[in-house]
């Protein structure tokens, strides 16, 4: 049971550059989220899901797409990529709604 | 709108030392509150949780109250020790039908030293 991985750990992107991180959970959760961590900013919610085939936008959306295939897992797509986007991101999954949320170690993405 | 702060750190302190992270909320109804720890070069982890006004949430000996009357969710500690040197931080979820979208404060960094 490995609960929560993403990949890749860290990544090094030019301005411009697309790329797809990757977010897998084996517990079965219903609920997926994409969080963004920023110095003195703490998490940010980018997009989420409540069910496979479901997406919705989050507090800071802009310049970042998702997608939901599979149940297990759910991709951040950043399309070109900006150097605002340099940051730490951080998949986590629930079961149900006011349950707790299980955080991945996170991706750690500078984009030059 | 719904929020969270939480005092800035770093807070330092000496092994044994009796730790307060103070946190509080500003939420619509009845939210449920959370404590959540990042060790260096992890993920964040549950560390404790309370749902309803006066539950205390416990584990690891730090505990937290929920208090309504203050709208706070005040982390202590009676003795830390070197590994909880960690970053904690203070989360609040008022989900709608369909999600539980949490909230977080900016994070306490402690420190504690031998």
């Amino acid at each position: 049971n490995a609960g929560v991985t993403q990949t890749p750990k860290f990544r090094v992107l030019k301005t411009g550059q697309s790329m797809t991180l990757l977010c897998a959970q084996d517990m079965n959760h219903e609920y997926m989220y994409w969080y963004r961590q920023d110095p003195g900013m703490g998490l940010r919610l980018i997009h989420y899901s409540v069910g496979e085939g479901t997406t919705a936008k989050g507090e800071v959306p802009d310049g970042y797409n998702v997608s939901r295939l599979k149940k297990q897992n759910f991709l951040l797509g950043l399309e070109s990529a900006a150097p605002s986007q340099t940051s730490v991101y951080f998949c986590a999954s629930s079961r149900q709604v006011g349950e707790t949320q299980y955080f991945g170690p996170g991706t750690r993405l500078l984009v030059l | 709108g719904n929020s969270v702060t939480q005092m800035e750190g770093p807070v330092t302190l000496s092994e044994e030392a009796f730790l307060t992270i103070n946190c509080t909320y500003t939420a619509t109804g009845y939210p449920s509150l959370f404590w959540y720890v990042q060790y260096p070069g992890e993920g964040l982890q549950l560390l404790l949780k309370a749902t309803k006004a006066d539950d205390k949430g416990s584990n690891k000996g730090f505990e937290a109250t929920y208090r309504k009357e203050t709208t706070s969710f005040h982390l202590e500690k009676g003795s830390v020790q070197v590994s909880d040197s960690a970053v904690y931080f203070c989360a609040l979820t008022r989900g709608s039908y369909n999600t539980d979208k949490l909230i977080f404060g900016t994070g306490t960094r402690l420190q504690v030293f031998p």
